[in-house]
């Protein structure tokens, strides 16, 4: 099993261009979501999903768009890059919010 | 609201030495409680976890953790440290049902 695939694994942006941060599980978990982790402040939840078609905020999610089409994929948008988004950004999934979370590698995302 | 504090972010031991994690939470409601480890450019993995039950959870590579409810804790240990443990350690809570909320992390390094 893959678990939970992101890509890519590094990307540059210049202020104001926008991407995608792709994410996809193969462990049929309905509960998927997106942190950003930066030194010293932990993990942070940027949005959530509880299953295909319900998405729904988290602690920090300014600036970033989510979308859940699918029980396997749950991408993140950027839709104006800003220097303060340079971070790592990791997705998870589980089988419910308050269970195991299984994460990706990780996203290193630098904004110029 | 739930929150998670992990006290000192950065810990050091020497191999053999007892490896000791603190992490306290504040919660509304009985929670959920983890530990999770990264090694160095990789994601999160858990290394153990208290919902219910016996409060002296084990978990894997030799970890244990006590939830100690009148303390609001759930303190990581190790009885003898390995060059292996060296990674950084997250606590998180979740109120029943709810999202993972993230302690701000404790990097550990271990002296041979």
């Amino acid at each position: 099993n893959a678990g939970v695939t992101q890509t890519p694994k590094f990307q540059v942006l210049k202020t104001g261009q926008s991407m995608t941060l792709q994410c996809a599980q193969d462990m049929n978990h309905e509960y998927m979501s997106w942190y950003r982790q930066d030194p010293g402040m932990g993990l942070r939840l940027i949005h959530y999903s509880v299953g295909a078609g319900i998405t729904d905020q988290g602690e920090v999610p300014n600036g970033y768009n989510v979308s859940r089409s699918t029980t396997e994929d749950f991408p993140l948008r950027l839709l104006s890059a800003a220097p303060s988004q340079t971070s790592v950004y990791f997705c998870a999934s589980s089988y419910s919010p308050s269970g195991e979370l299984f994460f990706g590698e990780g996203s290193r995302l630098t904004v110029l | 609201a739930q929150s998670v504090t992990q006290l000192g972010s950065h810990v050091s031991v020497s191999e053999g030495a007892l490896v000791l994690l603190r992490c306290n939470y504040s919660s509304s409601v009985p929670p959920y409680l983890f530990w999770y480890v990264q090694y160095p450019n990789q994601g999160l993995q858990l290394l153990l976890k208290y919902t219910t039950g016996a409060t002296l959870v084990k978990g894997i590579n030799g970890f244990e953790a006590e939830f100690k409810k009148s303390e609001t804790s759930f303190h990581l240990t190790k009885p003898s440290a390995h060059m292996s443990d060296a990674a950084e350690y997250f606590c998180a809570v979740s109120p029943q049902g709810g999202k993972l909320i993230f302690g701000q992390g404790t990097e550990l390094s271990v002296k041979p």
